[in-house]
């Protein structure tokens, strides 16, 4: 089991550039996570996907961010234009969809800064 | 209310202590309760879930589970340096009143340093 797997680890970016993000969900899983982590906000919701269908993106910031899942193995989130405010630690999990007992398993995230 | 608020830390215990970590919420037909500890730089990993009121004992780890209360906690028996970390305690919330859609929604966390 390779576990969630996100690319790039780190990315560092001046203001105004695109920044895209990846993830690969654990095989079978059907639903997918992205959050955001900060020290002053804890771990943010951003956006969630059941079975490639996004179900809630109440927490996406601005329409600065999007995020796509074209297929059950692969999403990506994408900033553009990046402000320095959009470092953080963003954070993909997956689970099964609809199982209320399912925990969310983590990748190991990637460390954004925008200078 | 916060819909999940846990006691802000950090801890500090010595070792061999125990170390007890508190989680109240607020959505009363939450069924899913879970507990991720999480190193500097480092993931969120699963330590503990909990889906029945009382206790569940997995090693040195005890989730206990008062959905009367809305509390559910975290105990550390023996505590070692190894499990300094933030813990964050996560609930599976109704995403809008009377509805059927859950998300799981994360504490804040507690930072919890283990002195040798």
């Amino acid at each position: 089991d390779a576990g969630v797997i996100q690319s790039p680890r780190h990315e560092v970016t001046e203001m105004g550039q695109e920044v895209t993000l990846r993830c690969k969900p654990i095989s079978g899983h059907n639903s997918l996570f992205w959050y955001r982590q900060t020290m002053m906000r804890g771990l943010e919701l951003l956006i969630y996907f059941n079975n490639n269908v996004p179900i809630d993106d109440s927490g996406m910031p601005e329409d600065r961010f999007s995020a796509k899942m074209p297929n059950a193995s692969f999403s990506t989130l994408k900033i553009q234009p990046s402000e320095p405010r959009d470092s953080a630690v963003y954070f993909c999990a997956s689970s099964f969809a609809d199982r209320i007992f399912s925990p969310l398993h983590f990748g190991n995230g990637t460390r954004l800064t925008v200078t | 209310q916060k819909e999940v608020e846990q006691n802000s830390g950090p801890l500090s215990v010595p070792e061999g202590a125990i170390a007890s970590l508190n989680c109240t919420y607020s959505d009363r037909v939450s069924q899913s309760f879970f507990w991720y500890r999480q190193y500097s730089g480092k993931s969120p990993e699963l330590i503990m879930s909990i889906y029945s009121n009382g206790d569940k004992e997995d090693g040195r780890f005890t989730a206990q589970l008062n959905k009367a209360s809305q509390y559910v906690s975290l105990l550390i028996r023996d505590s070692q340096p190894s499990d300094s970390a933030t813990y964050l305690c996560a609930v599976n919330i109704r995403k809008n009143s009377g509805g059927s859609n859950y998300k799981l929604t994360f504490g804040k966390g507690t930072l919890l340093t283990v002195n040798p």
